[in-house]
């Protein structure tokens, strides 16, 4: 399956600042990267997903960007505020493009 | 979107004891659906891939007799696990794909939390 590697673990950033959580993965073949957002004994929800046509989509305060080379994408988040506080994990497919792998997830703390 | 219901959304079970769990597309039809178990503070692994009329694909180190996965309809996919033990005790997750309509994005159930005594 697919190795798919995900920093930091965890990530405390004062409300108003910026937050990157960075993925790799392996399989080059890999052609679709969503992250989710998971509250604690929630579902994941989806929050962005991006296609390997483009390097970077954005939707208000949250943005991805990709590198199909160096087979990293990375989550921004603008002007966190407290409730953007969660579980990220971003996934990336595996051989036959039907499933998913998920990294290991980054724990956001946003500090009023 | 398209919504995936889960039942039961929790259990607790003696342990040697069978748990079934099921999984259903409720707006539209999913050839293939997914199942993830989630220890806490940990992130989702997914176990197999279920396919609609045939056989699931396990991953690695995932036993199979155990974690018996069957998908007899475009809208149902069941996940029981045998004689369960309490190190099974976890969050299960299912998640669904429309692909005949062409969409990237899963669908994730909410849960089922299991528990073994």
């Amino acid at each position: 399956g697919e190795n798919v590697e995900q920093h930091p673990s965890t990530l405390s950033v004062q409300e108003g600042d910026s937050a990157v959580i960075k993925c790799t993965y392996s399989d080059s073949a890999s052609n679709y990267f969503p992250w989710y957002k998971q509250e604690l004994g929630k579902r994941p929800q989806l929050i962005i997903d991006i296609r390997s046509n483009v390097g970077e989509k954005k939707d208000q305060r949250i943005a991805v960007t990709l590198n199909k080379t160096a087979k990293h994408f990375s989550l921004h988040i603008t002007e966190t505020q407290p409730e953007d506080s969660a579980v990220y994990f971003c996934a990336a497919p595996g051989d036959t493009g039907n499933q998913f792998y998920f990294g290991t997830g980054t724990s956001l703390t946003v500090i009023p | 979107g398209a919504v995936v219901s889960q039942h039961p959304s929790w259990v607790i079970c003696k342990s040697g004891t069978s748990v079934k769990i099921e999984c259903r597309s409720l707006d539209f039809q999913a050839t293939t659906m997914f199942w993830y178990r989630q220890f806490p503070k940990q992130s989702l692994m997914l176990m197999a891939t279920s396919n609609e009329g045939s056989k699931a694909t396990y991953e690695q180190g995932v036993e199979k007799d155990k974690f018996l996965i069957n998908h007899a309809s475009l809208t149902l996919s069941t996940l029981t696990v045998t004689s369960a033990h309490p190190e099974d005790s976890s969050f299960y997750i299912c998640s669904a794909r429309d692909l005949a309509g062409g969409i990237d994005e899963q669908f994730f159930g909410p849960g089922t939390r299991l528990t073994v005594l």
